[in-house]
């Protein structure tokens, strides 16, 4: 158990509709990355928060949104889905003060757009 | 920008043997890290090894063992005396160093390893 906590686990919608993905860090931990891994595209970074700011943007569509609370949970909002939405979306967050290089994932949520 | 190969998509090793994944990674940073995650079939990222550029000496966990060639971008895994729960899809990634903070990881696609009894 890497200590962050990811829900739902699964989740199964239709195009064009809107979710929310949240994400509870490891206690203490400040940053949250949103990763997205695809058939097709493999593993991408999508956006990273540290302490309730955006810090890091990478291959993040502008259907998606995220954020991270005062409480250092974090969601991500997928909206006007699309079937190539369909990917096991992870969360990770890092150790508070350290410069480590190590990540926590936690164990992902599953969406399936029909 | 970073990327990262894996050039074997699919490997398999008997039970016991030893078993060598590559990776090799394009960078002009100097100051990196370089990691192996492993994806078993509950599908949990886990870390099995690390290392830091500026470090020489190459790091080792346990069965798990790295080979860096920090001039060639190179960093393979070696696995010994490879167990059935080493089944698994592994992972090269990178990460930049950035100050006091943590960079964001960039993956390979992958090795998917089979280990036959």
């Amino acid at each position: 158990d890497s200590g962050v906590t990811q829900t739902p686990k699964h989740l199964i919608t239709a195009t064009g509709q809107r979710v929310t993905l949240r994400c509870s860090p490891r206690s203490g931990d400040l940053s949250v990355y949103w990763y997205q891994q695809s058939l097709d595209q493999g593993l991408q970074f999508l956006i990273q928060y540290y302490n309730g700011e955006e810090r890091a943007k990478g291959n993040i569509l502008e259907r998606f949104s995220a954020q991270q609370f005062p409480d250092l949970h974090s969601e991500l909002n997928l909206s006007s889905l699309e079937l190539g939405d369909s990917a096991l979306y992870f969360c990770a967050s890092s150790v508070k003060g350290a410069n480590t290089g190590e990540l926590f994932f936690g164990e992902g949520s599953r969406l399936t757009v029909l | 920008a970073q990327t990262v190969t894996q050039s074997q998509p699919e490997m398999s090793v008997q039970e016991a043997e030893t078993v060598t994944l590559s990776c090799t990674y394009d960078t002009s940073e100097n100051n990196y890290y370089l990691f192996w995650y492993k994806q078993p079939p509950s599908r949990q990222m886990i870390l099995v090894i690390r290392q830091e550029a500026y470090k020489q000496q190459n790091a080792t966990e346990n069965r798990f063992s790295v080979n860096f060639q920090k001039a060639a971008k190179s960093f393979s895994l070696k696995i010994s005396d490879s167990q059935l729960g080493d089944t698994a899809m592994y992972f090269c990634a990178f990460m930049k160093r950035v100050g006091g903070s943590q960079g964001n990881l960039i993956f390979g696609k992958g090795t998917k390893l089979s280990v036959k009894p």
